[in-house]
């Protein structure tokens, strides 16, 4: 199973609402990832974690703040978005050892921030 | 640092057609690089990767890749390319847990 599971699908939140995108993995990955990307434009990194751990912090602002509970899932709490935070945001995950460098992407979220 | 280059923001093919997609990398090491597919909407589906051996990768869906350490390219091709190839394709090059893609190609068959 190379599957990594994203919810919701679609979220469309006020500015000053509070939310969590959820993403999930049963691959036995010990590292997770959260992407954004605006349209036509490639992923950009957000947030690592490895073996449980925050490791990259990609100077997020911290209306974004991300969670990871245990290996297999990985949230990303919102608050107080602006609408330019309106965006494809991807999940991943990648493997121990030399499979660190393969990452498997689930479908994404795509939020909307009114 | 790494960075990837695509320098075809967008190509067009008649269906049945080859196909080559562009990519060069700078890296300062041995890189690992990747090719990913992306349909409007959708997460990201890897194609094929690169760590080392052969040079010629084969990949899912019938794509295959180079990649030449003279010329730091690792181009995507595709002998025939049929209708649902339609997407955004975006090279990559990875480290330990950090990767970096490069602008996109997106293909459109016509």
């Amino acid at each position: 199973d190379t599957e990594v599971t994203q919810t919701p699908k679609h979220l469309v939140m006020g500015m000053t609402n509070k939310k969590s995108l959820k993403c999930e993995q049963h691959m036995g990955h010990r590292a997770m990832y959260w992407y954004k990307q605006k349209a036509k434009k490639p992923p950009e990194l957000m947030f690592v974690y490895s073996y449980e751990k925050l490791s990259i912090n990609e100077s997020v602002p911290s209306r974004f703040s991300p969670e990871c509970p245990n290996s297999s899932l990985l949230n990303l709490h919102l608050h107080a978005l602006q609408p330019e935070d309106s965006a494809l945001y991807l999940c991943a995950s990648s493997g121990p050892g030399r499979s660190s460098y393969e990452q498997y992407f689930g479908p994404g979220t795509r939020l909307t921030v009114t | 640092a790494q960075s990837v280059t695509q320098p075809d923001i967008h190509i067009t093919v008649s269906e049945g057609a080859s196909l080559e997609l562009r990519c060069n990398y700078s890296y300062g090491a041995t890189p690992y690089l990747f090719w990913y597919v992306q349909s409007p909407g959708q997460g990201l589906q890897l194609l094929l990767k690169y760590f080392s051996g052969d040079t010629l990768v084969q990949g899912i869906k019938g794509f295959e890749a180079e990649f030449k350490r003279s010329q730091s390219s690792f181009n995507l091709r595709k002998p025939s390319v049929h209708w649902s190839d339609a997407a955004e394709y975006f090279c990559a090059v990875g480290s330990n847990n950090d990767m970096r893609f490069g602008a996109g190609t997106r293909l459109t068959v016509k």
